[in-house]
C-alpha cells in the first residue's frame, strides 16, 4: 500500500532554533497538506498545496513558519525560530481523489525544549 | 463556534456493547464527511466515508444527515482493538479543506 513518507519522526530542538520537517506523498497526489496536531486536540490545517501552488495558508504563522514545494511534489515545513508552543505532531498529508478521503504520513512530534 | 464539534469523551464501555459518537458541523456547504480512527500518539487512519444513504462497513455504520448537519458513527460488539480516538472531518468547498473535530476518546474494556 502506498504511503506518504515523512522524515524525521521525532524532533527535539532548542527554542529559537530552526527546524525542518520533510514530506513526500504518494506518487501522483496533486493534493498536500500539512497539519498541526496539539496532544488532545484534532489536526488544525497549516497549509495546503494544489501541485505546487500554495491555495490555503491563513492559518500559518507567516512570521517563523514557511512551506514550499517546488517541483510539486515533495514538501518542506521550517519554523524559524522555534517556540515552545510549536511542541505537537506535524502530520502531513495527501490525496488524489478527495471523495476517498485523505492517506496521512506517519507525523514528525515535534518537542521544544 | 467551532466548524465542527464532536463529544472529546472518553466513553468507557464494555466489550460486545454498541457505542454511537455524534458531530456536527457549522458549514451548510461542507461537501465530504468522514470517520478517521487515531491511535495514541499514531497518524489518523481513515476508517470509512459517510453518505446521506448511509453506510455499513462490517461493525460500523456511519449516517450522514444534512438537514441536521451532522454525522454518527455506530460501533457493534466492541472490541478491545477499538479503543482509540475517532476524528470527524468534513471537507469544505472549493480546495476541499480538511477540518477536523477534536475526536471522541472510546475505550473498550475486558
Amino acid at each position: 500500500e502506498a504511503e506518504v513518507a515523512q522524515s524525521p519522526r521525532y524532533k527535539i530542538t532548542e527554542k529559537s532554533q530552526a527546524v525542518a520537517f520533510w514530506c513526500d506523498p504518494i506518487s501522483g497526489h496533486a493534493t498536500l497538506y500539512w497539519y498541526r496536531q496539539i496532544l488532545g486536540q484534532g489536526p488544525e490545517l497549516l497549509v495546503q498545496f494544489q501541485d505546487e501552488s500554495v491555495v490555503d495558508d491563513s492559518q500559518l504563522p507567516k512570521d517563523r513558519f514557511s512551506a514550499e514545494r517546488l517541483k510539486g511534489v515533495d514538501s518542506t515545513l521550517k519554523i524559524q525560530p522555534a517556540e515552545l508552543g510549536d511542541s505537537a505532531m506535524y502530520l502531513c498529508a495527501s490525496s488524489a481523489d478527495r471523495s476517498r478521503g485523505y492517506t496521512f504520513g506517519s507525523g514528525t512530534r515535534l518537542t521544544v525544549v | 463556534r467551532k466548524e465542527v464539534e464532536q463529544d472529546p469523551g472518553p466513553f468507557n464501555v464494555p466489550e460486545g456493547a454498541t457505542v454511537a459518537f455524534n458531530c456536527t458541523y457549522s458549514n451548510s456547504a461542507s461537501q465530504s464527511f468522514f470517520w478517521y480512527r487515531q491511535d495514541c500518539r499514531k497518524e489518523p487512519k481513515l476508517l470509512m466515508s459517510v453518505y446521506s444513504s448511509g453506510n455499513e462497513d462490517g461493525r460500523f455504520t456511519a449516517q450522514l444527515n444534512r438537514a441536521s448537519q451532522y454525522i454518527s458513527l455506530l460501533i457493534r460488539d466492541s472490541k478491545l482493538s477499538d479503543s482509540a480516538t475517532y476524528l470527524c472531518v468534513v471537507t469544505l468547498t472549493g480546495f476541499q479543506k480538511l477540518v477536523f473535530g477534536t475526536g471522541t476518546r472510546l475505550l473498550v474494556s475486558p
